[in-house]
């Protein structure tokens, strides 16, 4: 069964002090792995995709990376407005489309 | 474009009650589906469509029940509702089945069934 675990559950930063999200997957087949930002009370909104082992993306404070095992979503001098949940999913196979398996998110509070 | 919608944003029912959750989308996506999110669970996948007539189950796709008949809809029906089905309800859409372009989600209705 594939399986999406996301640590740590909540972080709380100071505005400044960088930090690393990690999603860490076991699943037979990775297609490619998703990163989301989710605002309370509002849908997610995507942010990357990952499709193999090595590979880097930034946007702005943010820089995810992705091995066999796990992915990185690291928040560089993170501002209150990177406050959010953040929510990591994979993709496994096509043949039943776009379908996503999603980890539990980890909730970033950053405190000026 | 309006991108995702989906309606209404907050529902209560009683437990047995049946009502139907609307979602569309203006970006002309074959591919739609429907997903809960409840507290420490993340989200997950209850319906799915790759196209106009055609409709599959996810993961948790028990009292639910979908339809495609235009590109645009992809309504959630809940047949009798209950308790266990109180969570927040996301429809998200994406341009084609097979490729692994990102999802684009609707901004989520609030259901409380009582």
């Amino acid at each position: 069964e594939d399986q999406v675990t996301q640590s740590p559950e909540a972080l709380r930063l100071q505005e400044g002090e960088s930090s690393s999200l990690n999603c860490s997957y076991t699943v037979s087949g990775l297609r490619g792995l998703f990163w989301y930002r989710q605002d309370p009370g509002k849908g997610p909104e995507f942010l990357f995709t990952l499709y193999s082992a090595g590979e880097e993306k930034e946007k702005e404070r943010l820089k995810a990376t992705l091995t066999k095992k796990e992915s990185f979503l690291h928040i560089t001098a993170p501002k209150p407005e990177d406050s959010a949940t953040y929510l990591c999913a994979v993709q496994v196979g096509w043949a039943a489309g776009n379908k996503l398996t999603f980890g539990g998110g980890t909730r970033v509070l950053v405190k000026p | 474009n309006a991108g995702v919608t989906q309606t209404p944003k907050f529902q209560v029912l009683k437990t047995g009650q049946s009502m139907t959750l609307q979602c569309a989308q203006d970006m002309n996506h074959e591919y739609m589906s429907w997903y809960r999110q409840d507290p420490g669970m993340g989200l997950r996948l209850i319906h799915y469509s790759v196209g106009a007539g055609i409709t599959d189950q996810g993961e948790v796709p028990n009292g639910y029940n979908v339809s495609r008949s235009t590109t645009e809809d992809f309504p959630l029906r809940l047949l009798s509702a209950a308790p266990s089905q109180t969570s927040v309800y996301f429809c998200a859409s994406s341009p084609r089945q097979g490729t692994y372009n990102e999802q684009f989600f609707g901004p989520g209705t609030r259901l409380t069934v009582l």
